[in-house]
């Protein structure tokens, strides 16, 4: 069974351009869930979404961060435009159940984004 | 809300010595907690989960934590710590608001020496 995916791998972007992320669940998990780390720090929550529906969105830190799931399948985080403080980690996770609290969430290894 | 904190951002043992990682959080509901690890360029992978079924939680590669709710901790230990143990770990607790929404600790780099 192929695990999340994630595409690209690194991404290095000027300031102000745009860049999208992909993210490619289990297939039949209907949670997929976006998490950045910044600058060695704690990975943080940024939404959560059950099937194409966007369960939580609390984390996103501004307009400037679109994310879809459309057809409940795979999900872009698209940042536009990019700035410095954008840099970090994007990891996505999916899991299988309802959602509930005590899911095992299955990582993808993540995208390193690099603004400059 | 609900919180991690992650006492040490590196931790180093020799090889067969005891490995403790420290974890305490806060939540205002029954907490499910868990324990990552990260080895370079892969996802995080799931080493154990306390879901209120037993205080003492066993998980792969030798590792266990304990819950202790008077304490609010989730130590991650391991009696014997190999080299390939070497790799950033990562505390979280779930259960509060959004309930798949999982917080993270800031994670401690285990290191090896032989």
């Amino acid at each position: 069974e192929a695990g999340v995916t994630q595409f690209p791998s690194h991404s290095v972007i000027e300031k102000g351009q745009t860049v999208t992320l992909r993210c490619d669940p289990i297939s039949g998990h209907d949670n997929l869930y976006w998490y950045r780390r910044v600058m060695g720090k704690e990975i943080k929550f940024l939404l959560h979404f059950v099937k194409e529906s966007k369960q939580d969105e609390s984390g996103m830190p501004n307009n400037r961060f679109l994310a879809e799931r459309t057809g409940g399948t795979y999900s872009t985080l698209k940042v536009q435009p990019a700035e410095l403080e954008d840099s970090g980690v994007y990891f996505c996770a999916s899991s299988q159940d309802s959602g509930r609290a005590s899911d095992e969430q299955y990582f993808g290894p993540g995208t390193r984004l690099t603004v400059t | 809300a609900q919180s991690v904190t992650q006492l040490g951002s590196h931790v180093s043992v020799s090889e067969g010595a005891l490995v403790l990682l420290r974890c305490n959080y806060s939540s205002s509901v029954p907490p499910y907690l868990f324990w990552y690890v990260q080895y370079p360029n892969q996802g995080l992978q799931l080493l154990l989960k306390y879901t209120s079924a037993a205080t003492l939680v066993k998980g792969i590669n030798g590792f266990e934590a304990e819950f202790k709710k008077s304490e609010t901790s989730f130590h991650l230990t391991k009696p014997s710590a190999h080299m390939s143990d070497a790799a950033e770990y990562f505390c979280a607790v779930s259960g509060d608001t959004n309930a798949g929404k999982s917080t993270f600790g800031d994670g401690t780099t285990l290191t090896v020496k032989p």
